[in-house]
């Protein structure tokens, strides 16, 4: 059954750090990886898809890798601002399921000024 | 496009009634999938949809229902509510998410009193 970590559960930071947020499963037959954000009392909005095939995505001040063999992905977020405070989930895309997504339990992360 | 609408945003249901979560997409996506999230849970898969026609059970089903008559419409149905089914309610869907992202509507809060 995969199952999909991800560490640390919180995390506060000053603003302009780099950081960096986890994400582990324990089946590498995937399709996909993404990360999510999450804004409180909202719904999800996708930030990067990783296919299987792919080490790395990059969107602006984000970058996601992944590394399919051991079951890893990590999203690095480079000059941290309050505005990216937020809830950031993982999820994968389970392979010959219909593309289930089976998601972390996220990283609430808080930007202070 | 309006992307994934779901209602109602809020519900206040009482133990043992009965009622239907909407949601509607309008970007002919073939997948869709329902999901709960309860707090520091991240998000379970109630149900999913590969197309009209054809459901499946995902890894939290009982004491819900879907169909899917429709490409554009995926409704889940909750019989005789009990408290546990209090949670988030998200819907989202996807072209296919062994390769596309998944998009997903705002939520709707149900609580079972």
């Amino acid at each position: 059954k995969q199952e999909v970590t991800q560490i640390p559960a919180a995390l506060s930071v000053p603003e302009g750090e780099n950081l960096v947020l986890n994400c582990s499963f324990t089946d590498s037959a995937i399709y996909n990886l993404q990360w999510f954000r999450q804004d409180p009392g909202k719904g999800l909005t996708s930030l990067l898809l990783i296919q299987s095939s792919q080490r790395e995505q990059t969107s602006g001040r984000l970058n996601a890798s992944l590394d399919k063999s051991s079951g890893r992905s990590t999203l690095y977020i480079a000059a941290s601002q309050p505005g990216d405070s937020a809830t950031y989930l993982c999820a994968v895309a389970i392979y010959n399921q219909g593309g289930k997504l089976i998601f972390g339990q996220g990283t609430e992360l808080s930007v202070k000024p | 496009n309006a992307g994934v609408t779901q209602t109602p945003k809020f519900r206040i249901l009482k133990i043992g009634q009965s009622m239907t979560l909407q949601c509607a997409q309008d970007m002919n996506h073939n997948y869709m999938y329902w999901y709960r999230q309860d707090p520091g849970m991240g998000l379970k898969l109630i149900y999913y949809s590969v197309g009209a026609g054809i459901t499946d059970k995902g890894e939290v089903p009982n004491g819900y229902n879907v169909s899917r008559s429709t490409t554009e419409d995926f409704p889940l149905r909750l019989e005789l509510a009990a408290p546990s089914q209090t949670s988030v309610y998200f819907c989202a869907s996807s072209y296919s998410t062994t390769v596309t992202e998944a998009f997903f509507g705002q939520g709707t809060r149900l609580t079972v009193v």
